[in-house]
Parts: C-alpha cells; sequence; structure tokens
C-alpha cells in the first residue's frame, strides 16, 4: 500500500511569501489520482487540486500543483492571511484512498 | 448548487449503534461515488469508505472494513454510515464526501462534518 509523506511539518510565512509543500509517495503513482486539500480549522476539508495539477472550481490561481512520479508539490505562490490551514495531499490506488500527514502552514 | 448535508452530532454510550447520513443535492446522487472520512481529534484524515448509490457497490479501507457499514438510498439521496457496537476510539469527526467534478479520485465536494462522541 502507498504511503504519503508531507513536508514540512509547518510552515511559518509572512503574507506575500511563497510556499512550497512537498508530497512525496512511497513508490511511483499515476499524477491522475493525486489531490490537495486545505482544512481550516472548525471546517471541512477543501479539494484544491486534482489530477496533481488542475485547480478545483473557484480556487484562486495563487494555488497550483504539479509533479510527477514520487514526488508532488502544492505551490501558494503569494500568501494571503487567510491561507492559514493545514494541507493534505490525497492519493487514490488500486481501490484505496489515502490522505498524507499534513503541512500546517502558520502566517505570521 | 451541489451541497452535502450531514446528520447532527450523536452521543452514545459504548456498545451501543448509530447511523449517521449524508443528504446530497443538486446532482445525479445515483451516479457519482460518495464516501466516508474519519478525523480524530487533533488529527488527520482518514478515508474510511465509498459507495456507488447507482448500484450499492461499496468498498471499504482494510483498517474499517468490519468496523461500519456504508449503505446509500437513491429514491432519498442519502448515504450513511452505520456502527453495530460503538468503541470509545470511535470518537471523532466524519465527513461525507463526493467527486463530481473532479473526475474518479479526488473529492470535490464535502459535508460539514458530523461528530460522534462515544463515552460511558
Amino acid at each position: 500500500e502507498v504511503v504519503l509523506t508531507q513536508s514540512p511539518g509547518t510552515l511559518s510565512l509572512s503574507p506575500g511569501e511563497r510556499a512550497t509543500l512537498s508530497c512525496t509517495t512511497s513508490y511511483s503513482v499515476d499524477s491522475s489520482y493525486i489531490g490537495w486539500y486545505q482544512q481550516k480549522p472548525g471546517q471541512a476539508p477543501r479539494l484544491l487540486i486534482y489530477g496533481a495539477s488542475r485547480r478545483a472550481t473557484g480556487i484562486p490561481d495563487r494555488f497550483s500543483g504539479s509533479g510527477s512520479g514520487t514526488d508532488f508539490t502544492l505551490t501558494i505562490s503569494r500568501l494571503e492571511p487567510e491561507d492559514s490551514a493545514v494541507f493534505y495531499c490525497q492519493k487514490y490506488s488500486s481501490s484505496v484512498f489515502i490522505f498524507g500527514p499534513g503541512t500546517r502552514v502558520d502566517i505570521k | 448548487e451541489v451541497q452535502l448535508v450531514q446528520s447532527g452530532a450523536e452521543v452514545r454510550k459504548p456498545g451501543e449503534s448509530v447511523k449517521i447520513s449524508c443528504e446530497a443535492s443538486g446532482y445525479d446522487f445515483s451516479n457519482y461515488w460518495i464516501g466516508w472520512v474519519r478525523q480524530m481529534a487533533g488529527k488527520g484524515l482518514e478515508w474510511m469508505a465509498i459507495i456507488y448509490p447507482g448500484d450499492s457497490e461499496a468498498r471499504y479501507s482494510p483498517s474499517f472494513e468490519g468496523q461500519v457499514t456504508i449503505s446509500a438510498d437513491k429514491s432519498i439521496n442519502t448515504a450513511y454510515l452505520q456502527w453495530s457496537s460503538l468503541k470509545a476510539s470511535d470518537t471523532a469527526m466524519y465527513y461525507c464526501a463526493a467527486f463530481i467534478n473532479s473526475g474518479y479520485g479526488n473529492f470535490d465536494y464535502w459535508g460539514q462534518g458530523t461528530l460522534v462522541t462515544v463515552s460511558s
């Protein structure tokens, strides 16, 4: 079963800075099934990116996804205060949906 | 507008049963997979099970198979998750989620969550 690892565990940045979040899979996977979610405290998760690089409906273009094989990246080009959240990557493979442990992004 | 509206919080004792629901609207419920995700307090997301309401085909995470039952009633556009004998460790927030516009594999619509508390 594939394992997802996310790094860093926590990221502390200022508004306007660029955030780069990493998701690594334990073996090479089809990027079609890689997604990224944002979860703010007390809220349900929200899909940001699906298929590794496609923005979900209504997601601002400062969020972008990339990667292939075992290494995937979520980039937030210009952080805004409301981007403070936990970000999860997720993979579908062999009838199983796996979430990574999450990266917390704090805005200074 | 797609909406997934979950039932309210539940409080049960260990050994009791509970069934939580997720009512869908704004799309063709029968033809899109819908599933459940657990989140324990302060922890990450764990996929539990998924079902295709059109024919009730269900798939379970190995971690949850035998522990919960997923079902759906397409006549009322509602998915369910039930436990027959709760444990304290089942205390968590449970989300229903569906993939509709994002293709198979990533959940683009989520319910608001149902908190299940199991305590003696």
